[in-house]
């Protein structure tokens, strides 16, 4: 089966740049999607298909996908970004595969 | 605006058996995927089962074969999951999200808890 793997955790101090990696087996041939959860509420699509942001996501979220790694990247980091964030592929043999999730922290 | 709205969860004995409810609005329900996905509490996404937009088209994850049964009804804007001879490890919040393509999740309803115990 295929296994995304996530830091279970990233510090940032505010103002600067989160970069979160999801590692899989050439997951650069698979498109990727990030969610965001805070606490006691239910996952938001953040980034769809590698890099693209649905309407109302900040600019300042953004995603990349090659290789081996796809990267979620927070810039300017506000307290308001602190969150979990998983993500997420859609594999043939595995079906739904989600990565086990990394907590953001602002410092 | 897009609304999921899930209910049925509930405390039941291992073994036992019970029907979640996805209640789906401000979208025309029957254009769409729609899926089920768990959450134990502490832990991450475990994605359950996916329906196609008709009904014809059902997976399971190999956790839950066998043991629970997807289901739609588009005249009621509805998504059901019948979870049968449950156990302790399904205990988890339920959340219902649409797929607009397969494996993309763009809405979530914001869950229903089930409670798997003696």
């Amino acid at each position: 089966s295929y296994v995304l793997t996530q830091p279970p955790s990233v510090s940032v101090a505010p103002g600067k740049t989160a970069r979160i990696t999801c590692g899989g087996n050439n997951i650069g041939s698979k498109s990727v999607h990030w969610y965001q959860q805070k606490p006691g509420q239910a996952p938001v699509l953040v980034i769809y298909y590698d890099s693209d942001r649905p309407s109302g996501i900040p600019e300042r979220f953004s995603g990349s996908n090659s290789g081996n790694t796809a990267t979620l990247t927070i810039s300017r980091v506000e307290a308001g970004d602190e969150a979990d964030y998983y993500c997420q592929v859609w594999d043939s043999s595995s079906d739904v595969v989600f990565g086990g999730g990394t907590k953001l922290t602002v410092l | 605006q897009v609304q999921l709205v899930e209910s049925g969860g509930g405390l039941v004995k291992p073994g036992g058996s019970l029907r979640l409810s996805c209640a789906a609005s401000g979208f025309t329900f029957s254009d769409y995927y729609m899926s089920w996905i768990r959450q134990a509490p502490g832990k991450g996404l475990e994605w359950v089962s996916y329906i196609s937009s008709s009904g014809s088209t059902i997976y399971y994850a190999d956790s839950v074969k066998g043991r629970f049964t997807i289901s739609r009804d588009n005249a009621k804007n509805s998504l059901y999951l019948q979870m049968n001879s449950l156990r302790a490890e399904d205990t988890a919040v339920y959340y219902c999200a649409r797929e607009p393509t397969r494996g993309e999740f763009d809405y979530w309803g914001q869950g229903t808890l089930v409670t798997v115990s003696s």
